[in-house]
């Protein structure tokens, strides 16, 4: 069964410190993986896409990393602002379209003054 | 630029109501259309997608229907509102292209009482 696992499920950090989310998923075929933001009552935007070829892609203090072989991604977060504070969804397609995403129920995080 | 509008951004209805659900989009051309909903705790489940206009395909046999009657519109119905209805609806669009990312309104928060 395709799935996508991320941990934890909620995350406090204080401002300025550096975080770590993570993404495990038993999804086949890949096609890609991508990281969203969802602020509370928004929807999700988007911060990084990564192909099978890629392990590691960076959107400003956001760093997402890929290992295809053990099926596990993580999305790293810089120096912290109060603005992270957010959910962050992992989302991972198969090799028939983007009709095909399996979500994760995303990380909680919240990052306090 | 391209933008989603989706509206309304919340929404009380009682059961057996009738629901319609409006999304446009601008700034681009013929892109695939999308309705998801998001329960709490749990990932986005899609209901419908649209690669054109009056071509609609469902994901969850349900009580709710899309359409698509112009390139840019997308709208989501029901004939009777049913209390598990409730939940938080996102319209989102992507172009037609592997790996090209969805693009999601700010939602419609319905809830059916």
């Amino acid at each position: 069964k395709n799935q996508v696992e991320q941990s934890p499920q909620s995350l406090i950090i204080l401002e300025g410190k550096n975080c770590t989310l993570q993404c495990n998923y038993t999804v086949s075929p890949f096609s890609n993986l991508r990281w969203y933001k969802q602020d509370t009552g928004r929807g999700p935007v988007s911060l990084t896409i990564m192909t099978f070829s890629e392990n590691t892609k960076s959107n400003g203090r956001y760093t997402a990393t890929l290992d295809a072989d053990t099926k596990q991604s993580s999305l790293h977060i810089t120096a912290s602002q109060l603005s992270d504070s957010a959910s962050y969804i992992c989302v991972v397609s198969t090799a028939y379209g983007t009709d095909k995403l399996i979500f994760g129920t995303g990380t909680r995080l919240q990052v306090f003054p | 630029s391209q933008t989603i509008h989706q509206w309304p951004a919340t929404l009380v209805q009682p059961v057996g109501s009738p629901l319609s659900l409006e999304c446009t989009v601008e700034g681009t051309s013929n892109p695939n259309l999308y309705w998801y909903r998001q329960a709490a705790g749990r990932g986005l489940q899609l209901l419908f997608y649209s690669v054109g206009i009056g071509q609609i395909s469902s994901e969850v046999p349900q009580n709710l229907s899309a359409s698509r009657p112009q390139d840019r519109q997308f709208i989501l119905s029901s004939k009777k509102l049913l209390l598990s209805d409730s939940g938080f609806y996102l319209c989102a669009w992507s172009v037609s292209r592997e790996s090209s990312p969805l693009h999601f309104g700010n939602g419609t928060r319905l809830t059916v009482t």
